[in-house]
C-alpha cells in the first residue's frame, strides 16, 4: 500500500489570494490525482498529474484556476487560484499503484486539506 | 456520471452485519466492482473489489449476482468505528489510461447503533 501526506491539513485564505497544496507518496506510483469535495457532497476528480507535462483536466476544471504540478513519481501541488467562498471545500490527493497480484488497481487518498475562503 | 446506485443510508446495529447493495445494470464486461468507504474528516479507503466472483478480505466480502448487475457488501460483524459513507465504484481495469479513473457517487451513508 502506499501511505500519502498532504500539507496542510487545513487554511483560512483571503479572497483573491492562492493557496498550494502539496501530496507526497512514499512510493513510486503509477498515476496521481486531485479531487475536491464540497461541503456534504460526494468526491469529484478536478485532473490527474501527470510526470513531467501538463495535467489533465475534467470538464469544468481549467488550468489557469488549478494549475498542477508532478515533477516526480513520488510528489505533487495543487494551486488554488484566485480564491473565492466558492472555492471552500475539502482537497484530496490520490495516487494509483498496481495491487498485489490480483489484476486489480488500488487508488489511496490523502487526509485532505480543508480550506476555508473568506 | 457515476454508473452505480445506492440507498442514501442505512443503519445497521452494532454486531450484527451490515449489507450494503448497489446496482450497477449497466455494467460492461471490462468492469469491476470497487468498493470505498470515506470515515468523518479522512480520505476514501479502499475495501474490496471484485469481477464476477464473489471475494472477501479481513474487511469485508463482496457477493456480485450472475449477471453482475448488482452486488452486496457484508460487512459480518459491524463495528461503531465502520460508520462511514460507502461507495460503489465501476471502473475498468486500465493502469494508465482516464477509463479507470475512480468516479464517485453519492454512496450510503451507513450508521453503526449500539
Amino acid at each position: 500500500s502506499a501511505v500519502i501526506s498532504q500539507k496542510p491539513s487545513r487554511d483560512i485564505c483571503q479572497r483573491g489570494t492562492s493557496l498550494t497544496i502539496q501530496c507526497q507518496v512514499d512510493s513510486q506510483v503509477t498515476m496521481m490525482f486531485w479531487y475536491r469535495q464540497q461541503p456534504g457532497q460526494s468526491l469529484t476528480l478536478i485532473a490527474t498529474a501527470n510526470q513531467g507535462s501538463e495535467a489533465t483536466y475534467e470538464s469544468g476544471f481549467v488550468i489557469d484556476k488549478f494549475p498542477i504540478s508532478r515533477p516526480n513519481l513520488t510528489f505533487s501541488t495543487l494551486t488554488v487560484s484566485n480564491l473565492s467562498p466558492e472555492d471552500s471545500s475539502i482537497y484530496l490527493c490520490s495516487a494509483r499503484t498496481r495491487d498485489r497480484g490480483k489484476g486489480g488497481l488500488e487508488a489511496f487518498f490523502g487526509q485532505g486539506t480543508r480550506l476555508t475562503v473568506v | 456520471d457515476a454508473k452505480t446506485t445506492q440507498p442514501p443510508s442505512m443503519d445497521c446495529a452494532e454486531g450484527r452485519a451490515a449489507n450494503l447493495p448497489c446496482n450497477h445494470s449497466t455494467i460492461s464486461g471490462n468492469e469491476y466492482v470497487y468498493w470505498y468507504r470515506q470515515i468523518h474528516s479522512q480520505g476514501p479507503q479502499y475495501i474490496i473489489h471484485g469481477l464476477k466472483n464473489n471475494e472477501t478480505n479481513e474487511m469485508a466480502s463482496l457477493i456480485i449476482t450472475e449477471d453482475r448487475k448488482s452486488s452486496t457488501l457484508i460487512l459480518p460483524h459491524a463495528t461503531l468505528r465502520d460508520t462511514a459513507v460507502y461507495y460503489c465504484i465501476v471502473r475498468v481495469m486500465n493502469y494508465g489510461g482516464s477509463q479507470g479513473n475512480l468516479i464517485f457517487g453519492k454512496g450510503t451513508k451507513l450508521s453503526v447503533k449500539p
